[in-house]
């Protein structure tokens, strides 16, 4: 079973609208949680991390993390064209001896001019 | 600021054959590096993470073998074996190691079967 799941598969908005993604994980070892994007033809770049209960907020983008339902969502306010890419939810256990960051299957957003 | 070189950025693999990989880090500061596999389905699956110089791991995946050395402070290499499915890998780097740590994603190295 995978262990964070993302929704929806893909999402379309209109320039200047708002994105809203979400994700939830099966695993309450997960403490530590990401928002990755992915533009064609790149590495994904790491966006957000939240760790703590409550929003954070960086510019157009805001995280929020409810621990106790394992749920994070990511809203894009103002969608701008270049933030059409894959958008990537990820986590990792506390106490990880490995750097292993578990990811969801992605969000594919598209913002239409 | 570039933190990861990745080389070749693409290759085509004969069936049957291996192809190795290098990653170069460029901050001495994200001294853990790891891989990543990305699949043609887009999933990002964790492979290795290695520290130190002559550290070795190996692991078989479905459509894919994968030998990794951490050969110096600032190379890692990857080598990948009995590919039937093309597949992207990516070379991570961080600041250290507990659960916290951001993962830096080069620019990955994208192998295409023959």
């Amino acid at each position: 079973q995978q262990k964070v799941q993302q929704s929806p598969e893909s999402l379309s908005v209109p320039e200047g609208g708002m994105a809203s993604l979400n994700c939830t994980s099966s695993d309450r070892n997960f403490q530590y949680f990401w928002w990755y994007r992915q533009h064609s033809g790149e590495g994904p770049k790491a966006l957000m991390s939240i760790f703590s209960d409550g929003d954070k907020k960086e510019g157009r983008f805001t995280a929020h993390l409810n621990k106790a339902s394992l749920h994070v969502s990511l809203h894009i306010r103002d969608s701008q064209p270049s933030d059409s890419a894959l958008y990537f939810c990820a986590a990792s256990e506390q106490g990880n001896s490995n750097n292993r960051i578990f990811f969801g299957d992605g969000t594919q957003l598209v913002v239409k001019p | 600021v570039t933190l990861l070189e990745q080389n070749p950025r693409w290759r085509l693999v004969p069936r049957g054959q291996a192809v190795n990989l290098r990653c170069i880090l460029k901050n001495s500061q994200y001294p853990w590096m790891s891989w990543y596999q990305q699949d043609l389905q887009k999933q990002l699956q964790w492979l290795f993470t290695l520290r130190s110089p002559g550290d070795k791991e190996v692991k078989s995946l479905p459509g894919a073998d994968y030998l990794a050395t951490r050969v110096t402070d600032t190379e890692l290499r990857l080598q990948v074996a009995n590919m039937s499915q093309g597949r992207t890998l990516y070379c991570t780097c961080s600041g250290g190691l507990g659960g916290g740590d951001t993962q830096y994603f080069g620019p990955g190295t994208r192998l295409l079967v023959l």
